[in-house]
């Protein structure tokens, strides 16, 4: 099994709501991802939780705040977000962090 | 620093076979990814390669020589499904991190 699960699939918001997008896995896997992709670009990471601990931050702003409760959960908390912020935001997740990553269905952003 | 190069697009005809290049320069490499991804959908894994030579995995296949930098995605008995964005990605032997290509869109004609 190798899914990946997230949810909502489609959000839209106004630039002063504040929202979460939710990712989960029960592969086991101990890193997990978040990225966002905007049309025909390939995907760009944003942060990265190894063992449940932030390990990498690509320079994100901070109005996108993740979170990891647990080694199956990953969240992104999104407040006073910008319509350039719409994108489809994919959640990952390897068994370590030097290991094939899978990927989640995505969440589809829209910020009006 | 690191580059990767795919084409941008790339047509094809149902049965046949079709091959997309990748090449990269990176300041430290430790495997290269292919993955498969439907306009709005998410990418899905179809090989690793981390040594060189051919990865077989039914109709996909995907090559790489590290010392010329260079990786292909052969696709044979294609297929009208096949029809979708083809993404390369090195992992960086230093932060562990994904660089993906800019994605090579394949368009499978009947």
């Amino acid at each position: 099994d190798t899914e990946v699960t997230q949810t909502p699939k489609h959000l839209v918001m106004g630039m002063t709501n504040k929202k979460s997008l939710k990712c989960e896995q029960h592969m086991g896997h101990r890193a997990m991802y978040w990225y966002k992709q905007k049309a025909k670009k390939p995907p760009e990471l944003m942060f990265v939780y190894s063992y449940e601990k932030l390990s990498i931050n690509e320079s994100v702003p901070s109005r996108f705040s993740p979170e990891c409760p647990n080694s199956s959960l990953l969240n992104l908390h999104l407040h006073a977000l910008q319509p350039e912020d719409s994108a489809l935001y994919l959640c990952a997740s390897s068994q370590g962090a030097p290991d094939t990553q899978y990927f989640g269905p995505g969440t589809r952003l829209t910020v009006l | 620093g690191q580059n990767i190069d795919q084409p941008t697009e790339m047509t094809a005809t149902e049965g046949a076979i079709v091959q997309i290049n990748c090449t990269y320069q990176t300041s430290g490499f430790n495997g290269l990814f292919w993955y498969q991804q439907h306009a709005g959908e998410a990418p899905t894994f179809l090989s690793y390669n981390v040594l060189d030579g051919l990865e077989e995995k039914g109709r996909f296949s995907s090559f790489l020589s590290r010392s010329k930098g260079y990786s292909y995605l052969l696709l044979k008995e294609l297929q009208m499904k096949d029809s979708a964005s083809y993404l390369c990605a090195v992992r960086d032997q230093f932060t562990d991190k994904l660089i993906f290509g800019t994605g090579t869109r394949l368009q499978v004609f009947p």
